[in-house]
């Protein structure tokens, strides 16, 4: 299966600064999902995003598939964006249906 | 909303014992997943199953086994409990066809020792 890389590891944020999350693949994905896991190990679908960017409110997402990777946006962070954020791809050949790779996290602390 | 719900937050057994792990979801969701999740290694997937009685192994399959009699119902089973099978399990469901978003559980913590 592919890699999944995420960077930075870990981030530590002042509450109303912004951050940008990288995962890079080691092979084309042509779908992509982002996910956020509370402190409570609750994992919340944030984008599906294979390509283009998309906006939910403070978050966005953008994806360069043919470059093989996402970035995640958060502006104006508050202290509820805390937690671990995952990227999660995988490819469109038969055999990895259903198998989405995990990348290993970016554990995010926003400070007040 | 999406629900999935599991059946235990947290879970302690014995090495040896065989333990079940309960996964529902309420949106007649085609597929189900189950994955675990360790520090510093992300999310594994170990089954994951796109019908009734259907099922396919994930990338961590040794060791377990997967259910799915009823198609809002998918049952982790760890034969034969050991410790190296301590974790964080996750279940996932996605609606199927081209929508692959996917939607987590609660997850249980398996302490076995």
């Amino acid at each position: 299966g592919i890699q999944v890389e995420q960077s930075p590891p870990d981030l530590i944020l002042q509450e109303g600064a912004n951050s940008t999350l990288r995962c890079n693949f080691s092979d084309s994905v042509n779908n992509l999902q982002w996910f956020h896991q509370n402190p409570w190990g609750q994992l919340i679908n944030l984008f599906y995003i294979p390509s283009g960017t998309k906006q939910n409110g403070r978050l966005s997402a953008t994806t360069v598939a043919t470059e093989r990777y996402s970035l995640l946006y958060i502006s104006s962070s508050q202290t509820t964006d805390s937690g671990v954020y995952f990227c999660a791809g995988r490819t469109m050949t038969t055999d990895s249906w259903g198998k989405f790779q995990f990348g290993a996290g970016t554990q995010v602390v926003v400070t007040p | 909303d999406v629900k999935v719900t599991q059946s235990s937050r947290y879970l302690v057994k014995r090495t040896g014992e065989k333990v079940f792990l309960e996964c529902v979801q309420d949106m007649d969701h085609e597929n189900m997943f189950w994955y675990r999740q360790d520090p510093g290694l992300g999310l594994r997937l170990i089954y994951f199953s796109y019908d009734v009685k259907m099922k396919e192994k994930g990338d961590i399959p040794e060791g377990y086994s997967v259910s799915r009699e009823k198609k809002e119902r998918f049952s982790l089973i760890l034969e034969s409990a050991s410790t190296n099978q301590t974790s964080m399990y996750l279940c996932a469901s996605s609606p199927g066809g081209l929508e692959e978003t996917q939607y987590f559980g609660p997850g249980t913590r398996l302490l076995v020792l």
